[in-house]
């Protein structure tokens, strides 16, 4: 198994660009969550989904879009990219909220 | 609504030394609680979890983890620290219910002295 992969690792983009953070799990797993992590911030949920066709906003949604087609994939979108957003961002995926969740490597986004 | 406190944001301690990181939650009932480590430039890696039963948890790499209700604590420990401990540590409370939010405390960074 493969478990939690991100893609790309890193990526640098221009304030008001888009782009499209993938997720993939091979878990299986009902649950699947975005979170960013700033300095001395912790880890803040920006969306999550507890099913494929189900998703909910976690405490920082605005400016991300999420969708979940497939119990597999749940990419993240920046719909306009601004310097606020520049973070390492990480998914995870558990099999429902009581079992631990299980993290992909991270993307580290820069924008400038 | 829940949340997670992690009082300390840096500790340091010297190799061989015992360890403590506190983690006070707030919760209406009794929650599924983590402990996950993170090394540099990683994900997160899960240490272990409380959700029922005894109240002491072993986990990975020596460490465990104990349930006070009355304290509404679950803080980590280590009797003995090694260098490679050296990382940052979440707790995080997670419902008891299928509502799919977990809550992370700020974090902690274990330096460990030679």
């Amino acid at each position: 198994n493969a478990g939690v992969t991100q893609t790309p690792k890193f990526q640098v983009l221009k304030t008001g660009q888009s782009m499209t953070l993938q997720c993939a799990q091979d878990m299986n797993h009902e649950y699947m969550s975005w979170y960013r992590q700033d300095p001395g911030m912790g880890l803040r949920l920006i969306h999550y989904s507890v099913g494929a066709g189900i998703t909910d906003q976690g405490e920082v949604p605005n400016g991300y879009n999420v969708s979940r087609s497939t119990t597999e994939d749940f990419p993240l979108r920046l719909l306009s990219a601004a310097p606020s957003q520049t973070s390492v961002y990480f998914c995870a995926s558990n099999r429902d909220s009581a079992h631990e969740q299980f993290f992909g490597p991270g993307t580290r986004l820069t924008v400038l | 609504a829940q949340s997670v406190t992690q009082p300390d944001i840096h500790i340091t301690v010297s190799e061989g030394a015992s360890l403590e990181l506190r983690c006070n939650y707030s919760y209406g009932a009794t929650p599924y609680l983590f402990w996950y480590v993170q090394s540099p430039g990683q994900g997160l890696q899960l240490l272990l979890k409380y959700f029922s039963g005894d109240t002491l948890v072993q986990g990975i790499k020596g460490f465990e983890a104990e349930f006070k209700r009355s304290q509404s604590s679950f803080n980590l420990r280590k009797p003995s620290v090694h260098w490679s401990d050296a990382a940052e540590y979440f707790c995080a409370v997670g419902p008891n219910t299928n509502a799919g939010k977990s809550t992370f405390g700020d974090g902690t960074t274990l330096t460990v002295k030679p």
